[in-house]
């Protein structure tokens, strides 16, 4: 059963870069037709796709973010990584990492981290 | 891209059912059979309920249906059941090599 756990800061400054690996266990992150996600949830909003890695490396970005990500992948160490820069207020989330079937589906998901971006 | 139209709430009776639409573009819902369905209550990881449009992982109730017909996909829930409060979303694989979500909606058992 594959399982994913998040670690991160809870707080980063505004301007600055927010920072996240995602560790696998249960499976391979090299295990073909699985992606691996980001995903995030502004308190009290909706889902918002940040983008996926395959273990190769090949990378999928939501545009309206693609200018500020970078999704990376370490499969010596079954983990993947997100770098989102010059972060805002309106970059306060929980962020969820998420193994992915192919570009189809999320599940399993990691239990989420609340990221606030403050002075 | 834009996310996928859902309404923002729905509300049934316990024993009802009930439909969530997700309406997007020829881009994606209508584009592919890769629609997927999430269940999130307050505080939680969200859970997949349906993938690829019309089935259903292992362990969820067959109380749980999805469709697909245009560019809209729709979310049934039978049987309303108290449990099933929660707010639920819709995703879609797009042609950008892109995933897309719906805005969520809140549904309430009254």
């Amino acid at each position: 059963q594959l399982q994913l756990q998040e670690s991160g800061p809870g707080l980063v400054k505004p301007s600055e870069t927010l920072s996240f690996t995602c560790t696998v266990s249960g499976g391979s992150i090299s295990s073909s037709s699985y992606y691996w996600g980001w995903i995030r949830q502004p308190p009290g909003k909706g889902l918002e796709w940040i983008g996926s890695i395959y273990y190769s490396g090949s990378t999928y970005y939501n545009p309206s973010l693609k200018s500020r990500v970078i999704i990376s992948v370490d499969t010596s160490k079954n983990q993947f990584s997100l770098k989102l820069n010059s972060v805002t207020a309106a970059d306060t989330a929980v962020y969820y990492c998420a193994s992915m079937w192919e570009l189809r589906w999320f599940g399993p998901w990691g239990q989420g981290t609340l990221v606030t971006v403050s002075s | 891209q834009s996310a996928l139209t859902q309404p923002a709430s729905v509300s049934g009776s316990p024993g009802q059912s009930i439909t969530i639409s997700c309406t997007g573009t020829s881009s994606d819902v209508g584009g592919y059979n890769f629609v997927s369905w999430y269940q999130q209550h307050p505080g939680k990881v969200p859970k997949l309920m349906i993938y690829d449009v019309s089935s259903r992982p292992s362990g969820v109730s067959n109380r749980f249906s999805g469709s697909k017909s245009g560019n809209t996909a729709s979310l049934t829930i039978s049987g309303l059941q108290a449990e099933d409060e929660a707010d639920y979303y819709c995703s879609s694989y797009t042609t950008s090599n892109t995933l897309v979500f719906g805005g969520g909606t809140k549904l309430t058992v009254l």
